[in-house]
């Protein structure tokens, strides 16, 4: 099965900073989610994006829903200790019965 | 409280053995999923149903076995069959989109907490 391309696969970055990652797809999406998982856990939703354009927040997070529908992008802006994590993009098509595809993850690591 | 559990935590298995994975809703969700997570690596889709009594297949189903007899559970059988089976596995739920006009975010997945399954 495809997965999405997530870029950069790592980063390090020190508390304060802002932080940006992208996901890109060689196929049309019509919904974009995006996931951060802690070691040993679960994912867990961040944000949801359904048009072409869009962007939405979540406290420090934004994310856009690229205008292509092939490609979305996170942003975190004053990153804290706690964002620490893997930061997972997905995309649906609601034709395809509810399937997500996940992109390969971008690891984050913040420095004090 | 409304959730999804997956139990147990921890599992070690000796090869050539089967295995069950368990997970629960509680959220009246239709539609559930299974998926692997390797090291490193992202989420692929083992089996997922979207209506009690039916599943089908996801990217990665040789090797493994499902059954939906109730709404709130969907247990996931690792077999002997399965050549890698160490990993990492998540269930989700989802509220589902079998209804016309339904929002967008019925396909939003929620995930439980994982079950790492060790085979020695």
């Amino acid at each position: 099965g495809q997965q999405l391309n997530q870029s950069p696969q790592s980063m390090f970055i020190q508390e304060g900073e802002d932080v940006s990652m992208n996901c890109t797809s060689s196929s049309i999406f019509n919904t974009w989610l995006w996931y951060k998982q802690d070691p040993g856990e679960g994912p867990v939703l961040l944000i949801a994006l359904y048009k072409a354009g869009e962007l939405t927040s979540n406290g420090r997070l934004t994310a856009q829903f690229g205008i292509t529908r092939k490609d979305s992008f996170l942003n975190i802006s004053a990153s804290i200790p706690s964002d620490v994590g893997i930061y997972f993009c997905a995309g649906l098509n609601t034709g395809t019965a509810s399937k997500l595809t996940f992109g390969t993850g971008t690891r984050l690591q913040v420095t004090l | 409280d409304g959730g999804i559990t997956q139990s147990p935590k921890y599992l070690f298995r000796k090869e050539g053995q089967n295995v069950t994975l368990s997970c629960e809703q509680n959220l009246n969700h239709d539609a559930m999923y299974w998926y692997r997570q390797d090291p490193g690596q992202g989420l692929r889709l083992i089996y997922y149903s979207q209506i009690v009594n039916d599943f089908q297949k996801g990217d990665i189903a040789e090797g493994y076995s499902v059954s939906r007899e109730k709404k709130e559970s969907f247990p996931l059988t690792v077999t002997s069959a399965q050549k890698n089976p160490t990993a990492f596995y998540l269930c989700a739920s989802s509220m589902g989109v079998r209804l016309a006009g339904a929002p967008s975010s019925y396909n939003e997945q929620f995930f439980g907490p994982g079950t790492r399954l060790t085979v020695l």
